[in-house]
């Protein structure tokens, strides 16, 4: 069955304001999180992952959350740009397999 | 440096045909994956190589698809004969030999459309 799963499939936000996109999880065995961004016409992305063991990470303009306790992974993007505007993708990786939810269309208005 | 690479970029086929996807991993990479995302569904892992070796083909859906890896450098994923539930986008990915909490890099897929 599904371990990993995405609680909105689309988000809209306007340009410059902060986004930010949820994923729910169910499987605690994980290693780790991983957000993927997929644009048209190309493949997933790697953006940022984050560790089981570990609550926050920050990248550039992105910063993921992990709570274990609710089981909820979330990725913020800082001052969201119109390059920005994908297909945003929540993974788990146990061992060398990845797991992915269903996937977050994001647009960016200008 | 090269990414990953994949051929074709499309693929329109007729319901019992065969396909073969190729996948190039980029250079020095042991570690190869097959994924595919069929319309509106999560992508799912199909397998993964580590060199010519299958390590985890537990995601294969069926008998008619067939990967392999001879060299331990590209991959073909066979599809024998298609059906039209084949039809979606499959990925490779790579990623080098060693840890597990490795990136995988992703190619830009094979848009496979069984009629």
């Amino acid at each position: 069955g599904e371990s990993v799963g995405l609680h909105l499939p689309t988000l809209s936000v306007q340009e410059g304001d902060n986004s930010i996109i949820n994923c729910a999880y169910s499987n605690s065995a994980s290693d780790y999180f991983i957000w993927y961004k997929q644009e048209s016409g190309k493949g997933p992305q790697f953006i940022i992952d984050i560790r089981s063991n570990m609550d926050k990470r920050q990248g550039q303009r992105v910063t993921v959350l992990l709570n274990k306790t609710v089981k909820h992974l979330s990725l913020q993007i800082a001052a969201t740009q119109p390059g920005d505007s994908a297909v945003y993708f929540c993974a788990e990786r146990r061992g060398y397999k990845l797991s992915f939810g269903a996937g977050t269309t994001v647009t960016v208005r200008a | 440096e090269a990414g990953v690479t994949q051929f074709p970029s499309h693929s329109v086929i007729e319901k019992g045909q065969t396909v073969t996807l190729r996948c190039d991993p980029i250079s020095g990479h042991d570690n190869l994956y097959w994924y595919r995302r069929v319309m509106g569904k999560e992508i799912k892992f199909l397998l993964h190589f580590v060199k010519e070796s299958k390590q985890d083909e537990s995601g294969m859906p069926n008998n008619r698809f067939l990967a392999e890896r001879t060299g331990g450098t590209y991959s073909t994923l066979k599809v024998q004969p298609a059906e039209l539930e084949d039809s979606g986008v499959y990925f490779c990915a790579s990623s080098q030999d060693g840890l597990k909490g490795e990136t995988q890099y992703f190619g830009p897929g094979t848009r496979l459309l069984v009629l």
